[in-house]
């Protein structure tokens, strides 16, 4: 069965602080996909990044970037100079036959 | 639609009473899902429907849930004789088919949710 692990409940870090969000996923599937959705305060989930298990390459889109490594099953999620608009809850999910399983979330909270 | 639309946004329900989620997904989407969400947790999984099929309720709570999505667009979620434990946002998403692996296919596209607190 499909799995994901958010050990961080809660983050806190100063503005322009990095910050890295660890995600650990378990599955028996040779393929999968892994994925990162925003959720802020409105409610509303926003999907931030897909990745492929055949995909092992670190991907950067502005301030965020991900760190996929198949060998320690975990893909995590790196915001780079912090803003007080990254403060959301962060999940981190993995795909099964008919939906997806996501991890508990990581509460992120940017100090201004 | 331009998103995943939900309505009602807030519903507050008494007891016993029951209620009607209902859910817009994005035209042209095949793939409908409902996740249950309490507070401070993620998202679990309760359906999902590929146009009017649903194909996998192995996460419905109990039979006091029910889903349907008769003309494969518009999806309601029903509750029967709420109770206090059904208090919960629920969330819909939908995405292009999740039964292809097509670019995208299995990327869902979230509402803002209903939330239902039961008194």
């Amino acid at each position: 069965a499909q799995k994901v692990t958010q050990a961080q409940t809660e983050i806190s870090v100063v503005e322009k602080e990095d910050v890295t969000l660890d995600c650990v996923y378990e599955t028996r599937d040779t393929t999968y996909y892994l994925f990162w959705y925003k959720q802020p305060p409105s409610g509303e989930l926003v999907f931030l990044i897909r990745r492929n298990s055949f995909d092992e390459q670190n991907e950067i889109s502005g301030r965020y970037s991900w760190n996929f490594q198949k060998s320690t099953s975990s893909f995590n999620f790196t915001i780079t100079a912090s803003q007080v608009v990254d403060s959301a809850v962060y999940f981190c999910a993995l795909d099964g036959a008919n939906n997806l399983f996501f991890g508990t979330g990581t509460r992120l909270t940017v100090i201004p | 639609g331009a998103g995943v639309s939900q309505s009602p946004r807030y519903k507050v329900a008494k007891r016993g009473q029951d209620v009607a989620l209902r859910c817009d997904p994005i035209s042209g989407h095949v793939s409908l899902f409902w996740y249950q969400q309490a507070l401070g947790q993620g998202p679990e999984f309760l359906t999902y429907f590929q146009n009017e099929a649903q194909l996998d309720k192995s996460g419905l709570p109990s039979d006091r849930f029910f889903a349907e999505r008769p003309e494969g667009s518009v999806s309601t979620l029903k509750i029967q004789r709420t109770q206090q434990e059904d208090s919960a946002v629920y969330l819909c998403a939908s995405s292009l088919s999740w039964q292809t692996t097509s670019s995208g296919a299995n990327v869902l596209t979230f509402g803002a949710g209903s939330r239902l607190t039961v008194l």
